[in-house]
């Protein structure tokens, strides 16, 4: 399967840990992006890479927060310090960019629950 | 303030009809608009993208329109199916790589 891929699927952790969340994009795709979402949101965004480059960040993205796409190929989404609050599922999703439309291919997400 | 609204309340239809879910939104000028359905557990799939200089756009049983003065995105699934069943989440580019999403419509289709 050449789609998005995103591990874990699941993460429970205790309140104050750190969490490390992956993704690997589709290969020939340089966009990737990341959302939070909750029960009954649509996909929130939070962040977006551009090959290497992360070039924009939601405000809402709070400091205990942090991407990286280091070659340019997968990604990875740290959560420092979690809080109760950022109990939600994680969405990576991932883009060629072709012209000012793309279509953006999402991964199955990875469910966080800080307790 | 910039709003995507689509029906919080749920859909429930009978197989066979077609399936109209609406997306509303304010403050924003999109150069295109998508939907996306997504089910329970799992990452939204990519359906139909619609450009502002289009009206309509279809794909096999799905249609979709644009209309930039009233500022709404109707979705229509005709000949529906449970299998249809799933949330539809409609999505807005908004020109800076970012994209927007409403909060879906859940649709439930009955044999």
């Amino acid at each position: 399967d050449t789609g998005v891929s995103q591990d874990p699927r699941h993460k429970i952790t205790k309140r104050g840990q750190n969490v490390t969340f992956r993704c690997d994009p589709i290969s020939e795709h340089n966009r990737l992006y990341w959302y939070r979402q909750t029960l009954g949101q649509g996909p929130e965004f939070l962040t977006y890479f551009q090959n290497e480059a992360q070039l924009e960040k939601s405000r809402l993205l709070s400091d205990r927060f942090s991407a990286e796409r280091p070659k340019g190929s997968f990604s990875t989404l740290e959560i420092q310090r979690t809080e109760q609050g950022d109990s939600a599922m994680y969405l990576c999703a991932s883009s060629l960019a072709q012209g000012e439309a793309e279509t953006q291919y999402f991964g199955p997400g990875t469910r966080l629950l800080v307790l | 303030s910039q709003k995507i609204e689509q029906n919080s309340e749920a859909l429930n239809i009978q197989e066979g009809k077609t399936a109209t879910l609406t997306c509303n939104y304010t403050n924003y000028s999109p150069a295109y608009l998508q939907w996306y359905r997504q089910d329970p557990g799992r990452g939204p799939v990519f359906l139909l993208l619609i450009r502002e200089n289009e009206k309509e756009k279809r794909k096999e049983r799905l249609k979709v329109t644009f209309d930039t003065t009233l500022k709404q995105s109707l979705f229509h699934i005709t000949a529906s199916q449970p299998a249809d069943s799933a949330t539809y989440l409609c999505a807005l580019d908004t020109g800076g790589f970012k994209t927007i999403f409403g909060a879906g419509t859940r649709l439930f289709v009955k044999a």
